[in-house]
């Protein structure tokens, strides 16, 4: 089945304790993003990638790190985490990255920092 | 840049009554436009989309939306709904010929299905 999976779907942490979400799909995609969503204020994008090795801040990436070393991962790492990133996050894949393609959404990550 | 509204964030209507959700965009140039649903615990998941042509779109579960280009909006429509509608839907607008990454969404439109 084609999918996109994230881990965990749920996690409390602390302040600064440093912590991953793993996204994988089976798709073959190019492209992988990653979002997090806030009640009133929809989806925002932290991270994306066209591709292995080739990544790019979106709109709200600081507190956030990525690599994409293979094409089916996409890690999503919190450094030294802060409450303010106490939210809802997303991972999404795409086959080539471009702006009319569908975005295939993992089932989230709710995550609590405090 | 583009940007998109969703002018309601929550919609309660009685089942079997018909629906709109409201999407209006801002351009400069031609775009692409999106509507996703998100059920409760999941993620999101395309429900229709507009690339060209025809401006009334149908989409899975008996969706539809009209593209709008003078009043520069995307509405949603169901005839009757039922309550395995109840979902949030957001909006979402890019740019012809840009990437992904220029994908833009709405805030957001809570539908909730009272019986």
């Amino acid at each position: 089945e084609a999918q996109v999976t994230q881990n965990p779907r749920y996690l409390i942490t602390v302040t600064g304790k440093k912590l991953t979400v793993t996204c994988s799909q089976n798709m073959n995609h190019e492209y992988m993003s990653w979002y997090r969503q806030d009640p009133g204020l929809g989806l925002r994008q932290i991270y994306y990638s066209m591709n292995v090795e080739v990544t790019d801040k979106g709109d709200v990436p600081e507190g956030y790190k990525v690599s994409r070393k293979e094409k089916r991962n996409f890690p999503l790492i919190l450094e030294s985490p802060s409450p303010n990133q106490t939210s809802l996050y997303f991972c999404a894949s795409s086959y080539k990255g471009d702006g009319a393609g569908e975005l295939f959404f993992g089932e989230g990550s709710r995550l609590t920092v405090l | 840049a583009q940007s998109v509204t969703q002018l309601d964030s929550q919609v309660p209507v009685f089942e079997e009554a018909p629906v709109e959700l409201r999407c209006n965009y801002s351009s400069s140039v031609s775009v692409y436009l999106f509507w996703y649903v998100q059920y409760p615990n999941q993620g999101l998941q395309l429900l229709l989309k507009y690339l060209s042509g025809s401006t009334l779109v149908k989409g899975i579960n008996g969706f539809e939306a009209e593209f709008n280009k003078s009043q520069t909006s995307f509405h949603l429509r169901k005839p009757s709904v039922h309550i395995s509608d109840t979902a949030e839907y957001f909006c979402a607008v890019s740019e012809v010929y840009s990437s992904a990454s220029k994908i833009i969404f709405g805030s957001g439109t809570r539908l909730s299905i009272r019986p």
